[in-house]
């Protein structure tokens, strides 16, 4: 596609409830990055993938949160038993090459996530 | 990763010079300064980034000071678009590593 896609824009889900978040990066870029933003915060880094290996995890708060992509293209970022402190922008970016040193990233639109 | 020091906030004129200063007193000899920056409701867009030299593009310029321990995003002439948040960001140039976000400066642009 023409840039970072992700989906849902908006997910609103009672506190409890698992929920799935699309990262679909563009096409053949290597490295995949998951971040969270609060209100008024920059973002926050979670997670990154270079193909479908998992390079860091040590931005995720707890083992609630879990990242995949298991194919190295689409990343799915989980959060089980959501709770209300989990309501964030949860962003997701690319790049071509491995590692963002010296090479551009691409963010996507993010997904508003509400937990009630 | 090293890290940086921006203003909160800044204002500039609308068609005027913005030159927003960035210091990283902390830097490595193999550490790139990145720029983003962040519209409202929209995700970081990439802006410029260098390693020693002065960069230019399309959108804006980058000047690195001589001992790298500080460097300046200039955009030539600011536009109401301009306003967002400008993240200088040190980034390490081996491969495996993000970006990681400090709290940028607010450009507010006035007409």
């Amino acid at each position: 596609g023409a840039g970072v896609s992700q989906s849902p824009r908006y997910k609103v889900t009672k506190r409890g409830q698992d929920v799935a978040l699309r990262c679909d990066p563009i096409s053949g870029h290597v490295s995949l990055y998951w971040y969270r933003q609060a209100l008024g915060q920059g973002p926050e880094f979670l997670t990154y993938f270079n193909y479908e290996a998992q390079q860091d995890k040590s931005g995720l708060p707890n083992d609630r949160f879990s990242a995949e992509r298991p194919e190295g293209s689409i990343s799915t970022l989980t959060i089980q038993r959501t709770e209300q402190r989990d309501s964030a922008m949860y962003r997701c970016a690319s790049s071509l090459g491995a590692g963002m040193g010296n090479r551009e990233a691409f963010f996507g639109q993010g997904t508003r996530l509400t937990v009630v | 990763d090293a890290k940086t020091t921006q203003p909160n906030s800044m204002e500039s004129n609308e068609e005027e010079p913005v030159h927003l200063p960035c210091n990283h007193s902390t830097i490595s000899g193999t550490d790139y300064i990145h720029w983003y920056r962040q519209l409202p409701s929209q995700g970081p867009e990439y802006v410029i980034h260098g390693l020693t030299s002065n960069v230019n593009n399309r959108m804006a310029s980058l000047a690195i000071a001589e001992d790298r321990k500080s460097s300046t995003l200039i955009l030539h002439r600011a536009t109401l678009r301009d306003a967002a948040v400008y993240y200088c960001i040190l980034k390490a140039g081996n491969a495996g590593n993000m970006l990681t976000f400090g709290g940028g400066t607010r450009l507010m642009v006035k007409p």
